[in-house]
């Protein structure tokens, strides 16, 4: 089936605008992640939903940063008030279970985020 | 606590050898680490992934080798081809979160 699809693939932006970044996990997977991969770093853990439970928000920066999932399957990433540290990759991942230490982590292809 | 340190940051091999990667961790609550290939402007891949309870796991031409007192783990790339030629990341997890942390990536060349 589909893999993990994210949009848009690319934004660039100005600085103090808000942005928001979709994605569409794996169907029928119940856990969703967010990380950023800045340039030439590793990639850095921002949050996580599982299922119904609360979020793993701890890797998330700054109060700038939130993100939902509606529904259980779409997540949007909002970014409020750029700032230039934001520029990243952000990526998107979805997993079967999440509760599993094994389980599978499927990335999508990320969005490039630029701000002017 | 919940770093893991990767080594080399880039690795340059002819094809035919051996490519080497290693990583240490400090958290003994790791339970989980697999290693992700990441080709340009694409999302990084599962490649490979072991327990600690293991010392040693091989599929095809990659292989991590496991040093649970050292805390230390290795990918090894036999046979390297110019198509393994991306950003090779491991990464670590324990079983009570869902986070992958992950080192800071590999840029391995592999030269014709």
């Amino acid at each position: 089936g589909a893999g993990v699809s994210q949009s848009p693939s690319n934004k660039v932006t100005e600085k103090g605008k808000d942005v928001e970044l979709r994605c569409d996990p794996i169907s029928g997977h119940t856990a969703l992640y967010w990380y950023r991969q800045s340039l030439g770093q590793g990639l850095e853990f921002l949050i996580y939903f599982q299922g119904n439970s609360a979020p793993d928000k701890s890797g998330l920066p700054s109060d700038r940063f939130s993100a939902e999932r509606t529904g259980g399957s779409v997540s949007t990433l909002t970014i409020q008030r750029t700032q230039q540290e934001d520029s990243a990759v952000y990526l998107c991942a979805s997993s079967s279970s999440g509760t599993l230490s094994t389980d599978t982590q499927y990335f999508g292809p990320g969005t490039r985020l630029t701000v002017l | 606590q919940q770093q893991v340190k990767q080594s080399p940051q880039s690795l340059i091999v002819q094809k035919g050898g051996i490519s080497i990667i290693n990583c240490a961790y400090e958290n003994t609550a790791f339970d989980y680490f697999p290693w992700y290939q990441q080709f340009p402007g694409k999302g990084p891949a599962l490649l490979i992934a072991i327990r600690p309870d293991v010392s040693e796991k091989k599929e095809g031409r990659f292989t991590i080798s496991f040093n649970k007192s050292a805390k230390q783990f290795s990918l090894h790339i036999m046979d390297s081809q110019p198509g393994d030629s991306a950003t090779y990341f491991c990464a670590a997890r324990s079983g009570n979160t869902g986070k992958l942390i992950f080192g800071q990536g590999t840029t391995l060349q592999v030269k014709p």
